[in-house]
């Protein structure tokens, strides 16, 4: 079936450092894939997305590698802040498929010690 | 603030209570969601309603009853609900096929 997962349930960096929160996907159909932040007493925050057709889209001090090949995506986080501490989820959606709605992973908590 | 709106943020009910969550989008969208999410669960899509209309049910218990009267406002009516119900209820927006912008959710306990 279709499932989302991720590698790490829960990251410890130090501030300053660079983070990569990975995430595993089963679904070969996925062509659409999506990391949220959700910050506590908060609703999830879209940070980045990337469709298929790429292997690599930047953001402001956030990347997103993704290799379909293993079905693994993944989220790097530069010089990782103590604003950044937050549960982070991937999702991913089969675009213009027969439904719309998202698959979500179950979470990393990252950590950013001062 | 993402633009999508939640009321109540918190909500204590009893099994016999009736009450009703209720979400609102400034965005321009025409897909809304519900979604429950509990700890250490990953969020849970409840319904989807594209156009207003619903495509979604995912196997939700008849206790949980949504309404969609416009493309702007997102209901989600409850009654006799579960201890087991409680939990953190989000609603999203989106254009249909395109990222979701969530709602700060409410947070609601069953007794």
């Amino acid at each position: 079936g279709e499932s989302v997962g991720l590698h790490l349930p829960t990251l410890s960096v130090q501030e300053g450092d660079n983070s990569i929160i990975n995430c595993a996907y089963s679904n070969s159909a996925s062509d659409y894939f999506i990391w949220y932040k959700q910050e506590s007493g908060k609703g999830p925050q879209f940070i980045i997305d990337i469709r298929s057709n790429m292997d690599k889209r930047q953001g402001q001090r956030v990347t997103v590698l993704l290799n379909k090949t293993v079905k693994h995506l993944s989220l790097q986080i530069a010089a990782t802040q103590p604003g950044d501490s937050a549960v982070y989820f991937c999702a991913e959606m089969n675009y213009g498929g027969a439904t719309n709605k998202l698959i979500f992973g179950t979470g990393t908590l990252l950590a950013v010690q001062p | 603030e993402t633009g999508v709106t939640q009321t109540p943020r918190h909500l204590v009910m009893g099994m016999t209570n009736k009450k009703s969550l209720k979400c609102e989008q400034h965005l321009g969208h025409n897909a809304m969601y519900w979604y429950k999410q509990s700890a250490k669960k990953p969020l849970e899509l409840m319904f989807v309603y594209n156009f207003k209309e619903q495509t979604e049910n995912n196997s939700v218990p008849s206790r949980f009853s949504p309404e969609c009267p416009n493309s702007s406002h997102l209901f989600l009516h409850l009654h006799t609900l579960q201890p087991e119900d409680s939990a953190l209820y989000l609603c999203a927006s989106s254009q249909v096929y395109n990222e979701q912008f969530f709602g700060p959710g409410t947070r609601l306990t069953v007794l």
